[in-house]
């Protein structure tokens, strides 16, 4: 089946760093990502859409400055959590979607940022 | 904006069935899923429904959704110990494969 990796799988960062997260889909090409965060104990909130070559677009609330993404080719998308502070801490989730088919967004094992 | 809950926690027995529900408010679903999320581990798709069905059966796994209470169920038969998780149910609109909207999950333990 459809893979998607996720680099680091853990990290921790001092406040004020900056930190980045990939996102690869390793066996397809994917037409759209998209950034999850999921607080403990609670759902995950979609952050944003993003689409090879086009600015990301993000949900209401989510700042863009804030949270870079980057979606650099059909395998590659980056998350860059700027300015890290605590508040930030949390499990960062990528999925990839192959196409428009209910079956087709595959999630990657996801990020546990903690910021110090 | 769309709205998607579900219970927090689930005990059951191993061997026994297990059933998570889930409500939502948005009417313009167009699929409903449910996903397992294994601890530290990303979310796996278990199954998904049109909503213009009532029921979709796969394996141990039996859907069932009632449009006009905007209701989701998920039944595990024969639950087993493998089957602890937590489990989403999410919702889109529109085409498939649109962005999801994810209950807040429901934690299954199962007990030998």
């Amino acid at each position: 089946g459809a893979v998607v990796s996720q680099h680091p799988s853990r990290v921790i960062c001092k406040s004020g760093t900056s930190v980045k997260i990939e996102c690869r889909s390793l066996d397809f090409q994917a037409t759209t990502m998209f950034w999850y965060r999921q607080f403990p104990k609670k759902s995950l909130m979609l952050m944003a859409t993003s689409n090879e070559g086009s600015k990301a677009t993000y949900e209401q609330g989510v700042e863009k400055d804030k949270f870079l993404i980057n979606h650099a080719s059909l395998t590659l998308s980056t998350l860059t959590v700027t300015s890290a502070h605590p508040e930030d801490s949390s499990f960062y989730i990528c999925s990839a979607e192959i196409g428009h088919r209910p079956d087709t967004q595959y999630f990657g094992p996801g990020t546990r940022l903690t910021v110090l | 904006g769309e709205d998607v809950e579900q219970s927090l926690f689930l005990s059951v027995r191993e061997g026994d069935s297990s059933v998570i529900n889930c409500t939502y408010t948005d009417s313009s679903s167009t699929y409903l899923y449910w996903y397992k999320q294994e601890p530290g581990a990303g979310l796996q798709l278990l199954t998904y429904i049109f909503s213009n069905m009532d029921m979709k059966q796969d394996q141990r796994l039996t859907v069932l959704l009632n449009k006009k209470d905007k209701h989701l169920s998920l039944r595990i038969a024969d639950t087993q110990t493998g089957d602890s998780a937590i489990y989403f149910c999410a919702e889109s609109e529109g085409n498939a494969g649109n962005m999801l909207t994810f209950g807040g999950g429901t934690r299954l333990m199962v007990k030998p």
